[in-house]
Order: structure tokens, then sequence, then C-alpha cells
């Protein structure tokens, strides 16, 4: 069956340039999230989505960063201006529902090269 | 500090040992989760918990909630199940926290 989809699987960019990240969740799953990990390092939350409620950007690193979502379909994470420090594999999961430990399907990742 | 700590951080075992893998974590959770992260760089979920035990196949995952402390449990491993095992604790506000996560090589 379909999985979370993310899009591309390998970006590499210069240093300065936005980059825009896809995540396609399972269909029907009201919540998704966004993390992030960097070669060697553990996951890292960015920000996660739950239906048409404020999205919680806790995680966010910095406000070159943002993610938006059209209701309950695609999300797509902006880096602005970006830094070699952005370079990491950013990760895409959803759930049925958010919250209180509901099981979450991740994506294959997109892996970002900053040159 | 990490507020979700692993334990070990690399693991060599020969094919057919008994493995556990620990999670400590600092404050209260509302689940504990544990993922698995293949060579690739796939994140498969494995277990969530938030109380007692939960058993798939040879994978067996137990959280003490007084203790603030999960385990997770291989039995009979096979060289397939090499991977980076994982565990996250999730908040009330649906914030995650992960450990730095445990490198396991099962030898044939």
């Amino acid at each position: 069956g379909a999985g979370v989809s993310q899009s591309p699987s390998n970006k590499v960019t210069e240093k300065g340039k936005d980059v825009e990240l896809r995540c396609d969740p399972i269909s029907g799953h009201t919540a998704l999230y966004w993390y992030r990990q960097r070669l060697g390092q553990g996951l890292e939350f960015l920000i996660y989505f739950q239906g048409n409620s404020a999205p919680d950007k806790s995680g966010l690193p910095s406000d070159r960063f943002s993610a938006e979502r059209t209701g309950e379909s695609v999300s797509t994470l902006t880096i602005q201006r970006t830094q070699q420090e952005d370079s990491a594999v950013y990760l895409c999961a959803s759930s049925l529902v958010g919250g209180l430990g509901q099981p979450q399907h991740f994506g294959d990742g997109t892996r970002l090269s900053i040159l | 500090k990490n507020e979700v700590e692993q334990s070990p951080q690399n693991l060599t075992a020969q094919e057919g040992e008994f493995i556990t893998i620990n999670c400590s974590y600092s404050v209260g959770i509302s689940a504990l989760h544990w993922l698995q992260q293949h060579p690739g760089g796939g994140i498969v979920s494995l277990f969530m918990l938030s109380s007692g035990k939960k058993k798939h196949g040879r994978l067996i995952a137990t959280i003490n909630i007084q203790e603030k402390h999960s385990s997770l449990h291989i039995t009979a491993s096979h060289p397939r199940d090499s991977a980076v095992y994982i565990c996250a604790a999730e908040y009330n506000n649906n914030d995650m926290r992960f450990g730095a996560g445990t490198r396991l090589t099962v030898k044939p």
C-alpha cells in the first residue's frame, strides 16, 4: 500500500539557495511530522501538524525554516538561505491522529547536501 | 544533556543471542516509541508504548513508568536484525525527544 512519500530523495544545492522539500502523508492521516537527522547524530523534531490546528513549530532551528500543510494533505518544508549546517536527512512521518503515542509512519527521507 | 538516554551505543552479538537495548527518559511522557533505522536510512516504527509490554514476532518492548525506563528485547537474533534502534519519548505537547540510537550488529 501507499506509504509516506517524500521528494526529492536527494538534493544538492549551493549555500545561500532556498530549498523546498515535499511530503505526501498516508491518505487519511491527520497528523504530520518533520524531523531532521544530521550525519552521525540522532533525530531532531522540527514541526508537527494536526489537522487544521496551528502547527507546533517549537523544533524549528531558526527563522530560515518554515513549513506549510494544506488541510490534511501535502506538506512542504522550506529552508531559506541554506547553510552548510543544514545538510542532513529530512524525514517526514504521518499518523492517523496526533498525540497520545500514535504510531508514526516514516518516509524514506530527503538527503540534503549544502555545498 | 539529552533527555533520552540509550545504552549501549554499540552492540555486537552472535546470531541466536538474546539482545536487550535500554532507554531512560527524564520526565513524564505520553508514550515511548522504538524505531528501527536500516543501513540505507529508512526508519520503521516498531513499537509505541504507554505502559506494560508489547510483543511482535521476536521483538518485545517493555516500559516501567515509575522508573522512567524502557527496554527493547530481540530473541534469537539474526543478521537481518542489524540496524540502529532508536528510542523516542513523546510528551503531552506532541514534542518528541530521541535517543542517540544503538547500533546493533548481529554476526552469523
